[in-house]
């Protein structure tokens, strides 16, 4: 157990809401990161922090944006949410290089 | 840009069956490489990770090797069991703050 937990695990949202999903880690480990799964497209880093109030873009980072306030705490906003937006959301971090995985937020934007 | 593949995307063996999972990437330059699981509707389980300074590494029945030079990391899976069915995703890493890059994986069945 990495000890990361993922809040909410499920939501259903409509276009044009602002959603925000919360990423908390136990470890107070420095490197943090948001990523989105999708059928044909796998696993994409959207965001990523190296400390409090450090953070960069990834690969999907259009329509998102990132907070971290505290070293255990790492927020995703969907400032707009999309249809596109529509998929399961899984936070990360790596403690050593290893990254492990929180158990996801499925979001389904209507 | 990094870009990792996984083949075949699907495979189905009998049990008991030894096997062997691909992955290739475009970018040699990587700092390490990971092995995941994936059960469905799940979270990822990390395997296997693997430093560019190592060739392989061992965890129980299973075995990943690494190749930078010619871009490929193998994931072996000795003596399968109907358990051991699920998505395996490999992905490189830039090292530091880094991301990762995922391949699509390889969605595998065990047959009892």
């Amino acid at each position: 157990d990495a000890g990361i937990t993922q809040s909410p695990r499920h939501k259903v949202t409509e276009t044009g809401t602002p959603v925000t999903l919360r990423c908390h880690q136990t470890e107070n480990h420095r490197y943090m990161y948001w990523y989105r799964q999708d059928p044909g497209h796998g696993l994409r880093l959207i965001h990523y922090s190296y400390g409090v109030k450090d953070t960069d873009k990834g690969e999907v980072s259009d329509g998102y944006s990132v907070s971290r306030s505290k070293t255990e705490d790492f927020l995703l906003t969907l400032e707009s949410a999309t249809s596109s937006q529509t998929s399961v959301y899984f936070c990360a971090i790596s403690p050593q290089n290893e990254q492990f995985f929180g158990p996801g937020t499925r979001l389904t934007v209507l | 840009k990094q870009e990792v593949t996984q083949i075949p995307a699907a495979l189905s063996v009998p049990e008991g069956e030894n096997l062997v999972l691909n992955c290739s990437f475009t970018d040699s330059a990587i700092y390490n490489l990971q092995w995941f699981r994936q059960d469905p509707g799940k979270g990822l389980t990390s395997l296997l990770l693997i430093q560019s300074s190592q060739r392989e590494q061992t965890s129980g029945r299973l075995n990943a090797s690494l190749d930078k030079s010619s871009g490929r990391s193998t994931l072996y899976i000795a003596a399968s069991q109907p358990g051991d069915s699920a998505t395996y995703l490999c992905a490189s890493g830039g090292g530091g703050a880094d991301g990762l890059t995922f391949g699509k994986g390889t969605h595998l069945i065990i047959q009892p």
